[in-house]
């Protein structure tokens, strides 16, 4: 089956530090990536995506791309702000019909910035 | 992208009732999903239902607990009944308009059963 494995944290970094949140998956086929952010209170929200090799997925100054060869989808921002602080959830979906379109989710990384 | 409506927020209901919640899309998409976040931990999809069609359910969830509607393109909602404490989580809709955009959810419904 489809699964997603991120790092758990939870991870604290200082305001300005260089931020990496590992995902690595697996799938029956080529799936697209996501990555969502989950503010205190909020719901989800799309953070940024990859839908196939070698793209590379941007938004905020987050960015991530889509590794074929390690099934990878890391996630880094080169500064972290303290409103970045938040829960990130790295996703999957195959996109090919049927219950295919679901998204699979990792387990989430509570990430806190500090002033 | 689609905007998602979801109702209510957050509800504080006693063991053995029902709550019905509901989600409006502001444009008519074929696909939605209901998913549940346990306190602390990932989302979960409990079922997808399709317009004109009964919902498919995940493993582990079954109609008679989480029965779900969906009227029409824009409309869908999940009832939790006959609730237990360890039904407290949060539930999230959403919706997949166009691949191009990907998946959006609504902002969650807070459930805390007493």
């Amino acid at each position: 089956g489809n699964s997603v494995t991120q790092m758990e944290g939870p991870v604290t970094l200082s305001e300005e530090a260089f931020l990496t949140i590992n995902c690595t998956y697996t799938a029956t086929g080529y799936p697209s990536l996501f990555w969502y952010v989950q503010y205190p209170g909020e719901g989800l929200q799309l953070l940024l995506k990859a839908t196939k090799a070698d793209d590379k997925g941007s938004n905020k100054g987050f960015e991530a791309t889509y590794r074929k060869e390690t099934t990878s989808f890391h996630l880094e921002k080169g500064s972290v702000q303290v409103s970045d602080s938040a829960v990130y959830f790295c996703a999957l979906s195959l996109n090919s019909g049927g219950s295919n379109y679901k998204l699979t989710f990792g387990k989430g990384t509570l990430l806190t910035v500090n002033p | 992208s689609a905007v998602i409506s979801q109702k209510p927020s957050r509800d504080i209901c006693q063991r053995g009732t029902s709550l019905t919640i509901q989600c409006q899309v502001d444009s008519q998409v074929t696909m939605m999903f209901w998913y549940r976040q346990q306190p602390g931990q990932s989302l979960t999809l409990i079922a997808t239902a399709n317009q004109g069609s009964e919902a498919t359910y995940e493993s582990g969830f079954v109609i008679d607990k989480f029965p779900i509607s969906r009227p029409n393109l824009t409309f869908s909602t999940l009832t939790v009944s006959n609730m237990s404490p360890e039904d407290s989580s949060i539930y999230l809709c959403s919706v997949l308009p166009q691949a191009a955009y990907g998946y959006t959810f609504g902002s969650g419904t807070r459930l805390t059963v007493v």
